[in-house]
């Protein structure tokens, strides 16, 4: 166990569902990601919240919709996804946006959009 | 941030010591050189980092060269549950990013 916590584990979802993968760290950290990793790919980096403000969006479109509501919990509101979606969804946590001693990651959310 | 440059993949025998080189000849005078890993279908799990010196601590040790452009990860006794892949990241610490690369995927065989 880490300290960064993601529920659910695995989902499987159709293209017309809506979904939410939830992301809790208890670390008293201020900064959390999503990255995205697909098979065989780089880790990718696709939103950053620091002190529960959004700071960065790479490029990711609107069918990924992130939600920071405490510095403690993050989570990404998924609808209408395409099987290209089907990948690790990985969450991380930092003491502070640029900080020293790296990062803290989940143990991660397999999605398989059918 | 500066781009990082690994081998594809490595073997090594279990309980000898696994050297995982990793190329940085763009690495800025601010850059930190972090290692992490990343065991099969979990999150990737910090082992250390370096500016200058080289550093150790219970998991390995870094060697980064004067010139800073490469460096050395060294697992001294590495065993079965070693095998991952292994990333080398430039980081710069005042608000950079966490940028993960191809890393070098590391085969530790009996």
């Amino acid at each position: 166990e880490t300290g960064v916590t993601q529920t659910p584990r695995h989902l499987v979802m159709g293209m017309t569902n809506k979904k939410s993968l939830k992301c809790e760290q208890h670390l008293g950290h201020n900064a959390m990601y999503w990255y995205k990793q697909s098979a065989k790919k780089p880790l990718e980096l696709m939103f950053v919240y620091s002190l529960e403000e959004r700071v960065e969006n790479n490029s990711v479109p609107s069918r990924f919709s992130p939600e920071c509501p405490n510095s403690s919990h993050l989570f990404l509101h998924l609808h209408t996804l395409q099987p290209e979606d089907s990948a690790l969804y990985l969450c991380a946590s930092s003491q502070d946006r640029g900080q020293l001693y790296g990062y803290t990651f989940g143990s991660g959310t397999r999605l398989t959009v059918v | 941030d500066a781009k990082t440059t690994q081998p594809t993949s490595m073997d090594c025998a279990e309980g000898r010591a696994a050297n995982l080189p990793c190329n940085h000849s763009t690495i800025s005078g601010n850059e930190y050189v972090y290692w992490y890993r990343q065991i099969h279908s979990q999150g990737p799990q910090y082992i250390i980092h370096g500016l200058k010196n080289n550093e150790t601590n219970e998991m390995a040790s870094l060697i980064i060269t004067e010139d800073r452009k490469s460096s050395t990860l060294i697992l001294p006794h590495a065993t079965l549950r070693d095998t991952a892949v292994y990333y080398c990241i430039a980081y710069y610490n005042q608000g950079g990013k966490l940028i993960f690369g191809q890393g070098t995927e590391l085969s530790v065989k009996p």
